[in-house]
């Protein structure tokens, strides 16, 4: 059984950096084809996905915001995290983690979803 | 990059309708497509995989289909449970979903 949950701040200030963990169970990112995305949806509007990371280490991220992210993987902990430098009001979104396998391009597993504020 | 443009945005329908929902590729793109549900304050749930796979303990009442640069998924009878948002994926890139109201 798959499971993944988000953790971090509620609340960040602007200017501040936000770090995210994903925490997962019954799979191991070590395994070939898997990997952990970030994707995220503020009030009200569509999903956007943020960053990826697979078993092999391969990164990718959203070319909009490429320069503030960084994803990083830690196999022993079960543990995907995601830094997101100078925070702005406009990013206050529920942040969600989530399984993706390569032969479909899927993302089959989410987690709960964790609202962050951004707000002085 | 690739856009994908749902339609429509808002669709009001009465239960038992038949409801299709369109997703278009800016272009053609070598990787699935998938389709899934979000209810408020939930994560989304993916209903299809590969353009017309049906995920494991959806009803059958859901399907897609599809190829290129254009894809449906279709809601053979539409459900209470079904009143929902429903977005489309290709690889990273979600369409702006697309809101299921009651009629």
């Amino acid at each position: 059984q798959i499971t993944l949950k988000e953790s971090g701040p509620t609340l960040v200030n602007p200017t501040q950096t936000l770090t995210l963990t994903c925490t997962f169970s019954g799979f191991a990112l070590s395994t070939t084809g898997v990997g952990v995305g970030w994707i995220r949806q503020p009030p009200g509007k569509a999903l956007e996905w943020l960053a990826l990371i697979y078993w092999n280490d391969d990164k990718h991220y959203s070319p909009s915001l490429k320069s503030r992210l960084t994803i990083t993987k830690d196999t022993s902990k079960n543990q995907v995290v995601l830094t997101m430098t100078n925070m702005d009001p406009v990013d206050t979104a529920t942040y969600y983690c989530a399984h993706i396998v390569v032969v479909s391009d899927t993302f089959d597993y989410w987690g709960q979803g964790t609202l962050v504020t951004v707000s002085s | 990059d690739i856009q994908m443009t749902q339609s429509p945005s808002t669709l009001s329908a009465s239960v038992g309708d038949r409801v299709t929902i369109t997703c278009r590729a800016s272009q053609s793109f070598s990787s699935w497509l998938a389709w899934y549900q979000q209810k408020p304050g939930k994560a989304p749930k993916l209903l299809i995989y590969k353009a017309s796979s049906l995920e494991s303990g959806v009803p059958s009442r859901f399907s897609g289909s599809g190829s290129g640069t254009e894809f449906t998924l279709t809601i053979s009878s539409l459900q209470p449970d079904d009143f929902a948002t429903y977005y489309c994926q290709q690889y990273v890139t979600f369409g702006q979903g697309t809101k299921v109201e009651i009629k």
